[in-house]
């Protein structure tokens, strides 16, 4: 099957710092989402992006589909943007819904 | 509008018990998941329902453990008997899933002990 793999594990940013998380994919993807997992648990829809660029306030992400890998930019950070950050993926042999995650990027933003 | 509800929030419960976790996917949402969360395994899909049918089951762990979806408002995960090795973390998500826009949603999940 398709393997995800985020980098790197684990960050630590002072508040105000920018970051790059990375997710690599072995296959063509139909449906890769990222999402912030809070430290109380809550997965938080950040972007549904098979393709493309997007941006939403200090978070943008971007997908080159053709070369397997996205990545998600926080810029500024804030305590509020610590815990882990997945990714996710749909291979078209598994339909558009059957999502894999990756092993996530635990992020820790200290003041 | 609501978004995806479970219950219960938690769940502490006896090996051998026969568990239930509950899900309300959000509303005109046709596609529906059950994911489990461990340290060891992550975050893995059990099974989902496409229009309250089951299209892909093969991650369900073994038998003691059942999904159903009377209707489009409704699924139940059943474990019957409860082992220890199920404590985790069980999320139900929901999607739209037409063409373009399969964005699934999370619920908060249930945190589920077994002792």
């Amino acid at each position: 099957g398709i393997q995800v793999e985020q980098s790197p594990p684990d960050l630590i940013l002072q508040e105000g710092a920018n970051s790059t998380l990375r997710c690599n994919f072995s296959d063509s993807v139909n449906n890769l989402q990222w999402f912030h997992q809070n430290p109380w648990g809550q997965l938080i829809n950040l972007f549904y992006i098979p393709s493309g660029t997007k941006q939403n306030g200090r978070l943008s992400a971007t997908t080159v589909a053709t070369e397997r890998y996205s990545l998600l930019y926080i810029s500024s950070s804030q305590t509020t943007d610590s815990g882990v950050y997945f990714c996710a993926v749909a291979a078209p042999s598994g339909g558009y819904n059957k999502l894999i995650f990756g092993a996530g990027t635990r992020l820790a933003v200290h003041p | 509008d609501a978004g995806v509800i479970q219950s219960p929030r938690h769940e502490v419960t006896e090996m051998g018990q026969e568990v239930t976790l509950r899900c309300k996917p959000i509303s005109g949402h046709n596609s529906l998941f059950w994911y489990r969360q461990t340290m060891m395994r992550g975050l893995e899909l059990l099974i989902y329902f496409n229009n309250n049918v089951p299209i892909d089951d093969s991650g369900m762990p073994e038998d003691r453990f059942s999904a159903k979806m009377p209707n489009a408002s409704f699924s139940t995960l059943k474990i019957q008997p409860s082992e220890p090795r199920d404590s985790a973390v069980y999320f139900c998500a929901s999607s739209l899933s037409v063409p373009k826009n399969y964005e699934q949603y999370f619920g908060p999940g249930t945190r589920l002990t077994v002792t």
